[in-house]
């Protein structure tokens, strides 16, 4: 069974950072290329950003450019989101996502973590 | 505004048949395939439609997608109230280089 469980985030003050967690089972971590998106209050879905089965490619969305990371540990079969200098716009609830098909291209998403809220607020 | 376009809402009674439109460009809908998700709110997005027009197992046929050039289509027949929710286009953008989705529909059975 493919589970993804997501951690992290919560209320976090303007200007900070935060590392989102997503540890994966029931599935060859290493042989897939992953991904975050986000929902905004009232707004839809958005991409965020993917990185590659290997770790070595990495591309995210260009208002996330320069403030964001986006990691894997395939020893450890977790994906980790980095994002710095919040700001009130990045109040959303994240998702990791795992497209169909190993070491697949194409922007399918079949598998999605839980979801985990991020308010940022002072 | 989102790259993709969506209707923001729409609504028929159970048993009918709705029609979601997702208009793009072409570098994204018109070189790339298109997916179809639904999310209800406070769950994770489930996907429904890849490759155009490949249905996922186990989501029912009453639930159909097309591409024409730039343009996809999602069907739903046979509505039922368990059908509601936000339904969501999706590609790649070639010329963004990013994954793109379109605004988001909301349907409603009445």
């Amino acid at each position: 069974q493919v589970d993804l469980v997501q951690s992290g985030g919560g209320v976090v003050q303007p200007g900070t950072s935060l590392r989102l967690s997503c540890v994966t089972s029931g599935f060859a971590f290493s042989n897939y290329t992953m991904h975050w998106v986000r929902q905004a209050p009232g707004k839809g879905l958005e991409w965020v950003a993917l990185i590659s089965d290997d770790g070595r490619n990495m591309l995210a969305a260009s208002p996330l450019k320069g403030r964001l990371r986006i990691s894997r540990n395939n020893s450890k079969n977790t994906l980790y989101l980095y994002l710095n200098s919040l700001t009130v716009d990045d109040t959303a609830v994240y998702y990791c996502a795992r497209p169909r098909g190993e070491r697949s291209l194409k922007f399918y998403l079949d598998s999605w973590g839980q979801g985990t809220h991020v308010t940022v607020s002072s | 505004q989102s790259v993709l376009t969506q209707p923001p809402s729409v609504s028929a009674a159970p048993g009918q048949r709705v029609t979601i439109s997702c208009s793009g460009n072409n570098f994204n809908i018109g070189k790339n395939y298109v997916s179809w998700y639904r999310h209800v709110p406070g769950t994770a997005p489930t996907l429904l439609i890849y490759g155009n027009d490949d249905r996922v197992s186990g989501i029912p046929d009453r639930f159909s997608g097309s591409k024409s050039g730039t343009s996809a289509t999602l069907d739903i027949t046979g509505l039922q109230s368990g059908d509601e929710g936000d339904y969501y286009c999706a590609t790649w953008d070639n010329g963004l280089n990013v994954g793109v989705f379109g605004g988001g529909t909301k349907v409603t059975v009445v």
